[in-house]
């Protein structure tokens, strides 16, 4: 059973600090790491995805990737209350496996004024 | 661009009736999935269609079943509907390439009595 794990949260942090946001996965051959963010009542939406070791950074958004120690990690900076949600980490297992993902229970986020 | 388009929002069964619900993409992807998504259980594959002509099973597919009428259209059956399939559906879709990124429809909130 090929899992992914989140801490449920909720995480509270106040507007303008930096949030983080981990997953662990079981998989070592996994190949691609997502992070969606889900509104309450709303579908996920992708915030991004990452393929390799190391940092990758969009706008306020950073997806750290160790897969020697097999975790995922979303940094939120400067926190908006418009970030306040549940984020999905999902992992799509390896090569020629097709492009099912691997989804984690989520963590939610609340970022107060 | 209408993206993925769900079909019913909102629908209450009795148990033992049957349903289907409807999805659609314009995106022109190749793979389109069903998933559930239940309070602290995440979002489970249930099935998932690697191009047209084929479907799998995925995580959670008894008490289901697909049809992947086209490229566009990739429907889901409940052929009689039992209270633990109360839950929420979506469907998304992707196109295998640099991204894999699914991008997921609206949702169909579904309640069997």
């Amino acid at each position: 059973q090929k899992e992914v794990e989140q801490n449920s949260g909720p995480l509270s942090v106040p507007e303008g600090a930096i949030a983080s946001l981990n997953c662990t996965y079981s998989d070592r051959g996994s190949q691609s790491f997502f992070w969606y963010r889900q509104y309450s009542g709303k579908s996920p939406e992708l915030i991004m995805f990452i393929y390799s070791n190391g940092d990758k950074e969009d706008g306020r958004f950073t997806a750290q990737l160790n897969k020697a120690s097999q975790y995922v990690s979303l940094l939120i900076r400067d926190s908006q209350p418009s970030d306040s949600a549940t984020y999905l980490c999902a992992v799509r297992g390896e090569a020629g496996g097709g492009n099912k993902l691997t989804f984690g229970t989520g963590t939610q986020l609340k970022v107060e004024l | 661009n209408a993206g993925v388009t769900q079909t019913p929002k909102f629908q209450v069964l009795k148990t033992g009736q049957s349903m289907t619900l409807q999805c659609a993409q314009d995106m022109n992807h190749n793979s389109m999935y069903w998933y559930r998504q239940d309070p602290g259980m995440g979002l489970r594959l249930i099935y998932y269609s690697a191009s047209e002509g084929t479907t799998d099973k995925g995580e959670v597919p008894n008490g289901y079943n697909v049809s992947r009428l086209n490229k566009r259209e990739f429907s889901l059956r409940l052929e009689s509907a039992a209270p633990s399939q109360t839950s929420v559906y979506f469907c998304a879709s992707s196109e295998v390439g640099s991204t894999d990124t699914q991008y997921f429809g609206p949702g169909t909130r579904l309640t069997v009595l």
